[in-house]
């Protein structure tokens, strides 16, 4: 069964402090994992998609990486506007559908 | 930018009415998908839908469950007899193909009474 496991639970940054979130998954057979931003109440807005260990995908100031085990949301200078829940999600090769993790809340003060 | 719309935004039913949640994929996508999200838990699969029939079911997804796509636009969940426990967010969301990215609409806010 894929298991979706994300940490830490909640963040608080301060405005320009960098860190990560990390998602570690196990799957059979990784096809995706997925990184998508929920704002409260909203539905998961997409950020990124990876596809192999070793892959990098970057957008302003995030940055997202994958190993065979895990993938990191690299969050550089962040600002207010970053504070959301951050979800990551995989797709094994035998499923169409999701499975996602818990998210991490992230708050970044000003 | 295209983008899936759902109707209606916030639902309140009693105890063992119907209801039919409302989506509208993105025009050029050919698989959709209904999620669920109870307060402070995960997103959870519910079922995808392909070429007019379900392709994948959650264990969640029961027979009080169905979906339809009545028409070439809309792609509908109905619950038949709600639970208390169905209360949630339910998202709908589409890709162009099977392994694609899955862009989520902004959700539908059900309260059984």
């Amino acid at each position: 069964e894929d298991q979706v496991t994300q940490s830490p639970e909640a963040l608080r940054l301060q405005e320009g402090e960098s860190s990560s979130l990390n998602c570690s998954y196990t799957v059979s057979g990784l096809r995706g994992l997925f990184w998508y931003r929920q704002d409260p109440g909203k539905g998961p807005e997409f950020l990124f998609t990876l596809y192999s260990a070793g892959e990098e995908k970057e957008k302003e100031r995030l940055k997202a990486t994958l190993t065979k085990k895990e993938s990191f949301l690299h969050i550089t200078a962040p600002k207010p506007e970053d504070s959301a829940t951050y979800l990551c999600a995989v797709r094994d090769n035998y499923g169409q559908n999701f499975v996602f993790g818990p998210g991490t809340r992230l708050s970044v003060l000003p | 930018e295209p983008e899936v719309t759902q109707t209606p935004s916030h639902q309140v039913t009693q105890m063992g009415q119907e209801v039919i949640l409302r989506c509208v994929p993105i025009s050029n996508h050919l698989y959709f998908y209904w999620y669920r999200q109870i307060l402070g838990q995960k997103v959870e699969f519910l079922v995808s839908f392909y070429n007019n029939e379900i392709s994948e079911k959650s264990e969640i997804f029961d027979d009080q469950f169905s979906v339809e796509r009545p028409d070439g636009s809309n792609f509908t969940l109905k619950i038949r007899s709600t639970k208390l426990e169905d209360s949630a967010m339910y998202f709908c969301a589409s890709s162009v193909g099977q392994i694609e990215t899955q862009y989520f609409g902004p959700g539908t806010r059900l309260l059984v009474l």
